[in-house]
């Protein structure tokens, strides 16, 4: 069964880091593209970044350009999003994904990890 | 930047009925980019339709997607209980890499 799962997660102070994870398994993890989606709340989706199979490729929204990082380690089936200089704006649930094909949309996400910013 | 512009902003529908969901593009869409997915209360997205028209894995068959361009469709053919939720289009572009709709909320009238 493929399962993602996030942690990392929860209250932190604007200007503040958050580094979360996502843990993957059920599937051979090294093969697929992997993307953060968030959403804050009550409101709709927002992709965040992108890194390719083998990391060769890392794309990332304006919003968070600069301030996000992403990054995988296929030995340990996991994919991270390193958050710097957090702003109240980032405050979402956010999601991993898994991207099977590219452009062929997003097939397996996590549950969701809440990242709160305020003071 | 391409725009993607869903309506209605609500739908409320009887079970049973047919739903019909737009999805509407700023500029024209390559139909192998375009994705619906479908998300509850507390729960994360799940895939529906990619390439406009072909069903995900798993996905029943009164769900279909078409259209071509700026304008786009996600027909449910006749509504169960499970299918009252949140829908959103996505594209697929070069900056942002991934664009989503703003969603239609189909609720039980």
């Amino acid at each position: 069964e493929v399962q993602l799962v996030e942690s990392g997660g929860g209250l932190v102070q604007p200007g503040g880091s958050l580094r979360l994870s996502c843990a993957a398994s059920g599937f051979t993890f090294s093969t697929y593209g992997m993307n953060w989606v968030r959403q804050a709340p009550g409101k709709g989706l927002e992709w965040v970044s992108y890194i390719s199979r083998s990391s060769n490729s890392i794309i990332y929204a304006d919003s968070v350009k600069g301030r996000f990082t992403i990054s995988r380690d296929n030995a340990k089936n996991s994919l991270y999003l390193q958050m710097n200089s957090l702003r109240d704006e980032d405050t979402a649930v956010y999601f991993c994904a898994r991207e099977p094909i590219s452009v062929s949309g997003l097939d397996y996400w996590g549950q969701g990890s809440l990242v709160t910013v305020s003071s | 930047e391409i725009v993607l512009t869903q309506s209605p902003g609500t739908l409320s529908l009887s079970p049973g009925e047919r739903a019909t969901l737009s999805c509407r593009a700023s500029q024209s869409v390559s139909s192998n980019y375009l994705v619906w997915y479908q998300q509850k209360p507390g729960q994360a997205p799940r895939l529906l339709i990619y390439g406009a028209s072909s069903r995900a894995t798993g996905i029943p068959d009164r769900f279909s997607g078409s259209g071509s361009g700026t304008d786009f469709t996600l027909t449910i053919s006749r509504l169960e209980p499970e299918d009252f939720a949140v829908y959103y289009c996505q594209q697929y572009g070069n900056s942002p890499r991934l664009t989503f709709g703003g969603g239609t909320k189909v609720e039980i009238k």
